[in-house]
């Protein structure tokens, strides 16, 4: 059974910084990988999918990439702001992490 | 024109007690999910439903019942509330059942609480 994990479970940058967020996934035949943005008392909101035969996908200053032989993907946020402290979760179909809070520190 | 919306947005009862949550997406998509967040913010999908059809039931107790009247509705009964039950639901849908190509679209979610 698909296990999904996101390391740290809580990062804070100051403002301004490059910074990567990690997900790693135990069965490399996933349906998809997800990043997803979850603010206080709100839904998620879909950032970026990537699928199974992909590599990467990129919008805007976030940048996901998949790398199903290592089990892992990462979400690459360029030049943080602090409009960016959320959770962010990844997930591979509709298995979750449990997220990483991010606070950017203006 | 929130893309999926559920109501109640809080819903405070006692222990015994039973209770519906309701959804609805105007997104035009096919499936729809229940989500439950605990409190230790972890995701777990409960059920999912394709035009009506029932398609995913995880391991969660019968008290908890899923209806969909027509593919844009998904609604969840929780029958006998016990205190565990307290968490965040979440209703999602996707344009795709087998979720490969479509990305989730999640309402803002529904904090129960029972007392």
């Amino acid at each position: 059974k698909q296990e999904v994990t996101q390391i740290p479970a809580a990062l804070s940058v100051p403002e301004g910084e490059n910074l990567v967020l990690n997900c790693s996934f135990t069965d490399s035949a996933i349906y998809n990988l997800q990043w997803f943005r979850q603010d206080p008392g709100k839904g998620l909101t879909s950032l970026l999918l990537i699928q199974s035969s992909q590599r990467e996908q990129t919008s805007g200053r976030l940048n996901a990439s998949l790398d199903k032989s290592s089990g892992r993907s990462t979400l690459y946020i360029a030049a943080s702001q602090p409009g960016d402290s959320a959770t962010y979760l990844c997930a591979d179909g509709l298995t979750f992490g449990k997220g990483t809070h991010l606070i950017i520190q203006p | 024109d929130t893309a999926v919306s559920q109501t109640p947005k809080y819903l405070v009862t006692q222990m015994g007690n039973d209770k519906s949550i309701k959804c609805e997406q105007n997104l035009g998509h096919d499936t729809m999910y229940w989500y439950k967040q605990d409190s230790k913010k972890f995701l777990k999908i409960m059920f999912s439903y394709n035009n009506k059809e029932l398609i995913i039931n995880e391991t969660v107790p019968n008290r908890f019942s899923p209806k969909s009247p027509d593919k844009a509705h998904l609604n969840l009964h929780i029958n006998s509330l016990e205190l565990g039950d307290s968490a965040v639901y979440f209703c999602a849908s996707s344009q795709d059942r087998k979720w490969r190509n479509s990305p989730l679209h999640f309402g803002n979610g529904t904090r129960l609480t029972v007392t």
